[in-house]
């Protein structure tokens, strides 16, 4: 069974701000992939970022960091100097097959509340 | 570049009324489509996928059902609304070869009255 935690049920902080959102996971697969969402207010799912088990290296994107360690089961997303566009639930999630062919269920953790405040 | 259209954004509607749902998917072909379900309290819940036209598969005995009727087209559909019902419904497309990439439409929110 595939199982995604999401310990940090909400976070705030003030504007400029550091913080890291963390997730561990479960699963019984050797390769497989982990994915962030960000759902802001209006409530559309935006994909942040898709890594596989296979790359273990840390990657940063402008204001996001992700550090992916699969001896611990985590994968952390750490935003730099955070905004108050940042404002939003952000879930990690973890795909597992569901059929002989390609598709794919997400399972997702339930999701940390981020505040930043002005 | 590939986009996904869900309607309409919100709904109201009274128990026992039919639903119809729509999602469709442009520039590409044969993707997978799925339906969540994202009740209070953020937790998503797969409904329905499909792996081509006319191909479905439940994930979970509900009220509703789905149906595929074009390559790029999914439906979610209910004869009589259960206040139950009730929730945040996301469409999403995924890849069915190179990556397994998940993109979501914008969602529509049901409020069963």
């Amino acid at each position: 069974a595939q199982k995604v935690t999401q310990a940090q049920t909400e976070i705030s902080v003030v504007e400029k701000e550091d913080v890291t959102l963390d997730c561990v996971y479960e699963t019984r697969d050797t390769t497989y992939y982990l994915f962030w969402y960000k759902q802001p207010p209006s409530g559309e799912l935006v994909f942040l970022i898709r890594r596989n088990s296979f790359d273990e290296q840390n990657e940063i994107s402008g204001r996001y960091s992700w550090n992916f360690q699969k001896s611990t089961s985590s994968f952390n997303f750490t935003i730099t100097a955070s905004q108050v566009v940042d404002s939003a639930v952000y879930f990690c999630a973890l795909p597992r097959l569901i059929s002989s062919g390609s598709a794919r269920q997400l399972t997702f953790g339930s999701g940390t509340q981020l505040t930043v405040l002005p | 570049s590939q986009t996904i259209h869900q309607w309409p954004a919100t709904l109201v509607q009274p128990v026992g009324s039919p639903l119809s749902l729509e999602c469709t998917v442009e520039g590409t072909s044969n993707p997978n489509l799925y339906w969540y379900r994202q009740a209070a309290g953020r937790g998503l819940q797969l409904l329905f996928y499909s792996v081509g036209i006319g191909q479905i598969s439940s994930e979970v005995p509900q009220n509703l059902s789905a149906s595929r009727p074009q390559d790029r087209q999914f439906i979610l559909s209910s004869k009589k609304l259960l206040l139950s019902d009730s929730g945040f419904y996301l469409c999403a497309w995924q890849r069915q070869v190179l990556d397994y990439g998940y993109t979501f439409g914008s969602g529509t929110r049901l409020t069963v009255v």
